[in-house]
């Protein structure tokens, strides 16, 4: 069965600081990855995706994500953190056996970027 | 571009009356939408897909009759929730698949509270 795991509830960082938010999965076939964020009381927001190509992704608001086929991993990844990066993000796959393009979310990390 | 709007954005009703939501695709039109729910600090539950003018598919373990699923036009999904009791109240999410392959396009959420 299609899943996705993100094993930190949470994630501190500095701000200007390197930051991570790790993903893995788990899919029969190849995989379809996104990543999206959201702030409180709104809905999500489209980061990334990987569908194919390139292994390392380059997504909205400076974000980026490197997938890696070998550890079944889609770590969201940021140069440089922001204050304004605080917030819910989600990693997703594609459930294809599901049809109509239906997404697996994961439990969500919650991000706090710290002045 | 790809814009989904709900509405209400809040809502808060008796128990035992009916609440209607909406959820529109402004500019693109949207062959299948999708009902998610989302409780405090979790993930986005997927409740059922809906595709335009046939019946919704629900998930496993969603109850169709308190949960209908209207989708009329390609612009305009709706989700009545019948007779709502307290344990309904959550945070609502449509998403609408768009222009772009693969990606889901979310709605800014309507939070339900039932009294």
């Amino acid at each position: 069965a299609q899943s996705v795991a993100q094993p930190e509830d949470q994630v501190n960082v500095a701000e200007g600081n390197p930051l991570t938010v790790k993903c893995t999965y788990s899919v029969s076939g190849n995989p379809y990855l996104f990543w999206y964020v959201q702030y409180p009381n709104r809905g999500l927001q489209f980061l990334l995706k990987y569908i194919t190509g390139d292994n390392l992704v380059k997504g909205s608001y400076g974000f980026e994500a490197e997938f890696n086929k070998s550890q079944t991993s889609f770590h969201l990844k940021k140069p440089s953190a922001l204050v304004s990066d605080s917030a819910l993000y989600f990693c997703a796959v594609r459930d294809v056996p599901g049809g109509y393009n239906k997404l697996i979310f994961g439990a969500g990390t919650r991000l706090a970027v710290h002045p | 571009g790809a814009v989904v709007s709900q509405h209400p954005s809040w809502v808060i009703c008796k128990s035992g009356t009916s609440v209607k939501i909406e959820c529109r695709s402004l500019d693109f039109q949207a062959t299948t939408m999708f009902w998610y729910r989302q409780f405090p600090k979790q993930s986005l539950m997927l409740m059922a897909t809906s595709n335009e003018g046939s019946k919704a598919t629900y998930e496993q373990g969603v109850e169709k009759d308190k949960f209908l699923i209207n989708h009329a036009s390609l612009t305009l999904s709706t989700l009545t929730v019948t007779s709502a009791h307290p344990e309904d109240s959550s945070f609502y999410i449509c998403s609408a698949s768009g222009p772009v392959p693969y990606e889901q396009y979310f709605g800014p959420g309507t939070r339900l509270t039932v009294t």
